[in-house]
């Protein structure tokens, strides 16, 4: 299965200001896909990170808040936007291949003060 | 009610002992992931179920399609494998996950 690569793993950010955390995987995968988990809660999908296109994103979400860049199919990029101390929380990123299930990065660790 | 639902929320086990996470949903899926969630944060990926049971080291997941529901069995458990466990249905690409199981063990 690929391997993720997933940096910063933690972060402690001004309110205010922007966050980028970037996912590489070690192979061409069809989809990426990025998270939030709240503190004590279960994860929650953000966007699926289209290659070549606009992300498309879940409800109570949006791209002005989470821009999402997916230039080529091992590569993506989650801001997090004029944070907010509840934007505190873990980002994940994860990949899939169709048949293959799903591979996770490490995790961003976000504290916005 | 939440779509995926998984009991205990916490379960405290001495060394050795067997140790069963269960995982209910309710609606169709095309699989289901048991996930592992270690105190940093990353998420390692236990099993990817589509029917009956796999095995893996001491870990076995089973899942019964009809009744929608799923197990993950932790056989003679060790402190290494204190974590979170997570259920997971995939609907098409999309991932649902269960609240989680946090697993302690005690040596």
């Amino acid at each position: 299965s690929a391997v993720i690569s997933q940096k910063p793993s933690r972060d402690i950010c001004q309110r205010g200001t922007s966050l980028t955390i970037q996912c590489q995987v070690d192979s061409q995968v069809t989809m990426m896909f990025w998270y939030r988990q709240q503190p004590g809660q279960s994860l929650t999908l953000i966007a699926t990170a289209n290659q070549g296109s606009e992300a498309t994103y879940e409800s109570g979400f949006v791209i002005d808040k989470f821009p999402i860049s997916r230039p080529n199919l091992t590569f993506s990029t989650l801001t997090v936007s004029n944070m907010s101390p509840e934007d505190s929380s873990i980002y994940l990123c994860s990949a899939s291949e169709r048949g293959y299930g799903y591979t996770f990065g490490s995790g961003t660790r976000l504290t916005v003060v | 009610k939440n779509e995926v639902e998984q009991s205990p929320q916490n379960l405290t086990a001495q060394e050795g002992e067997f140790i069963t996470i269960n995982c209910s949903y309710s609606v169709g899926i095309s699989a289901l992931h048991w996930l592992q969630q270690h105190p940093g944060g990353g998420i390692v990926s236990l099993f990817m179920l589509s029917s009956g049971k796999k095995k893996h080291g001491r870990l076995i997941a089973t899942i019964n399609i009809q009744e929608k529901h799923s197990s993950l069995h932790i056989t003679a458990s060790h402190p290494r494998d204190s974590a979170v466990y997570i259920c997971a249905v995939q609907a098409g690409n999309k991932l649902t996950f269960g609240g989680g199981t946090r697993v302690l063990v005690k040596p």
